[in-house]
C-alpha cells in the first residue's frame, strides 16, 4: 500500500538518449511535484501539477516535459540526456486544498538516474 | 525570495546524546516550515511541521521543533540519539506561490556508539 510510488528506481543510460519515469500516488491527492536532488543532495522543485494543470515550472530545460495523464500519476520525460541530468529526481503530492505553503507533500523512494 | 539556511553540514553526536539541527528561514510572512527526514537510499519521510500556534511542535521519531520568530530559526532537536537516527536532515519552507517546499543544502548526522 505504498503512497507515492516511482518507477524505476534507478536508471542507467548513455547521454542523447530519451527516457521517463513514472510516478503514482494512491493518496486521493489534487497536487503532484517533481523534484530533483543533485550531486551534493541540494533539492529543488522542477514541476508541479494541480488536477492534471501545470502550476509551477521551474526554469527547467524543455527537454524536460512533465506529463499527468490523471491526477493519480506525474510523469517525467526527458529528452536527449545530458551528464548534468545525472541525479536523484523525487515525485511528492499533496492534498493541494490548503494552499499558501502549508500543504504537507509526502515522497516517493526516488529514481537515482546516471547518464554515462 | 525564500531561502533556508542549515549552518552545519556534518553533525556527529554520541548515541544518547541530545541533538540540535539549525534551520534559518527568510520568508516574508508567516512561514510554514517543516522538517524531513532522508535515510541513505532513501525518500524523504515528515517529521514535523508548523504551521501556526504553538511554537513547540512535536513530531515523529521523538524529534520535537522550536519557532522562533525573532531569530528566524526553526531548529530540530532530540533529547536522546538512537542509531537509527544517523540521516540527513533537511528543512523547507512552503511557499505561498504553488505550494512548493524550498529546501536547505541538508545536515548530516552521524552517531557514533
Amino acid at each position: 500500500d505504498t503512497a507515492v510510488s516511482q518507477t524505476p528506481k534507478y536508471l542507467v543510460t548513455q547521454m542523447g538518449n530519451d527516457k521517463s519515469i513514472k510516478c503514482e500516488q494512491n493518496l486521493g491527492h489534487d497536487t503532484m511535484y517533481w523534484y530533483k536532488q543533485d550531486s551534493k543532495k541540494f533539492l529543488k522543485i522542477m514541476f508541479s501539477y494541480n488536477n492534471k494543470e501545470l502550476i509551477i515550472n521551474e526554469t527547467v530545460p524543455n527537454r524536460f516535459s512533465p506529463k499527468s495523464p490523471d491526477k493519480a500519476h506525474l510523469n517525467l520525460h526527458i529528452n536527449s540526456l545530458e551528464l548534468g541530468d545525472s541525479a536523484v529526481y523525487f515525485c511528492a503530492s499533496s492534498r493541494g486544498t490548503s494552499g499558501g505553503g502549508s500543504d504537507t507533500q509526502y515522497f516517493g523512494p526516488g529514481t537515482r538516474l546516471t547518464v554515462l | 525570495a525564500q531561502s533556508v539556511t542549515q549552518p552545519d553540514i556534518h553533525i556527529t553526536v554520541s548515541e544518547g546524546a541530545s541533538l540540535e539541527l539549525r534551520c534559518n528561514y527568510s520568508y516574508g510572512a508567516t512561514p510554514y516550515l517543516f522538517w524531513y527526514v532522508q535515510s541513505p537510499g532513501q525518500g524523504l519521510q515528515l517529521l514535523l511541521k508548523y504551521f501556526s500556534g504553538d511554537t513547540l511542535v512535536q513530531g515523529i521519531k521523538g524529534f520535537e521543533a522550536e519557532f522562533k520568530r525573532s531569530q528566524s530559526s526553526f531548529n530540530l532537536r532530540k533529547p536522546s540519539v538512537h542509531w537509527s537516527d544517523a540521516a540527513e536532515y533537511f528543512c523547507a519552507v512552503g511557499e505561498w506561490t504553488g505550494n512548493k517546499l524550498v529546501f536547505g543544502a541538508g545536515t548530516i548526522l552521524r552517531v557514533k556508539s
